[in-house]
C-alpha cells in the first residue's frame, strides 16, 4: 500500500511559469516532508522541506505547501527555469526513515 | 558539506555473481540507507542500520544483504546476481531529525548480464 503517491508521472511547463508538483499521503502520523531533486545518474538532492506545524515553507523559487486535513502537500516552482528540469520526489517521514513517492518528472521548456 | 561516496558508478556483472556495493559517508552520521531506484517505481527501500553492526529489513529485501562494520561504511551484497536485480543503487545516511532529510551518495548503476 503505497503511503506517498504522486500521481502525475511527468509535468511539462514553459520557462518563466508557475511549476506545481503535487503530493498526497494516507498516514496521519507522518510529520515531516520533504521535496527532493533528481538528475539522471546523480544521486536525489534535498530541496526544501516542511514540519507538520506549519502550512507553508519558502526558499527563494521553491515553495512547499501543505495542508494536513487533505493530506495533500505540493511544490511551487516560480519562475520555473530550463535547469529545473528533473524528476522530483516528494518523501514524509514519521521517524529517521523516509517513505518517498514514485517521482514525477518536469520538464522546463525554453 | 556531508559526503556519502559510492565506490562505483557503473558496474556490470555476470548473473550467479557475488556483487559487493560499498558506500561511505564522511560526517559521523548514524544512520545509512540503501535504495533501489527503478522507472516508475520510485525510491525502494532495500535495507538500513542505525548503528554499527546494527541492521534491519526494508520494504524489498530479499536478495540482498548488508554489512556495517564501522560507522562510516555501509556495503549492499547481492548474494546471487540476478537479472531483475539490474537497477539504480543509491546510498544515503542521515545524522538529524528526520526535518534534515537524507544526503545521498550519486549512485550506482549496476547491470547484471
Amino acid at each position: 500500500d503505497q503511503q506517498v503517491k504522486q500521481n502525475s508521472p511527468s509535468l511539462s511547463v514553459q520557462e518563466g511559469r508557475i511549476s506545481i508538483l503535487n503530493c498526497d499521503y494516507t498516514n496521519s502520523m507522518f510529520d515531516y516532508f520533504l521535496w527532493y531533486k533528481k538528475y539522471p545518474a546523480e544521486g536525489p538532492t534535498f530541496l526544501i522541506s516542511i514540519s507538520s506545524i506549519k502550512d507553508k515553507n519558502e526558499d527563494g523559487r521553491f515553495t512547499v505547501f501543505l495542508n494536513k486535513s487533505a493530506k495533500h502537500l505540493s511544490l511551487h516552482i516560480v519562475p520555473s527555469q530550463p535547469g529545473d528540469s528533473a524528476v522530483y520526489f516528494c518523501a514524509a517521514s514519521g521517524s529517521e526513515k523516509l517513505v518517498f513517492g514514485k517521482g514525477t518528472k518536469l520538464t522546463v521548456n525554453p | 558539506d556531508v559526503k556519502v561516496t559510492q565506490s562505483s558508478r557503473y558496474l556490470v556483472k555476470r548473473t550467479g555473481e557475488k556483487v559487493f556495493l560499498e558506500c561511505v559517508q564522511d560526517m559521523d552520521h548514524e544512520n545509512m540507507f540503501w535504495y533501489r531506484q527503478d522507472p516508475g517505481l520510485g525510491l525502494r527501500l532495500i535495507y538500513f542500520s542505525y548503528d554499527v553492526k546494527m541492521k534491519e529489513k526494508g520494504d524489498i529485501p530479499e536478495g540482498y544483504s548488508v554489512s556495517r562494520e564501522k560507522k562510516e561504511r555501509f556495503s549492499l551484497i547481492l548474494e546471487s546476481a540476478s537479472t531483475n536485480q539490474t537497477s539504480m543503487y543509491l546510498c544515503a545516511s542521515t545524522g538529524g531529525g528526520p526535518g534534515y532529510g537524507y544526503t545521498f551518495g550519486s549512485g550506482t548503476r549496476l547491470t547484471v548480464v
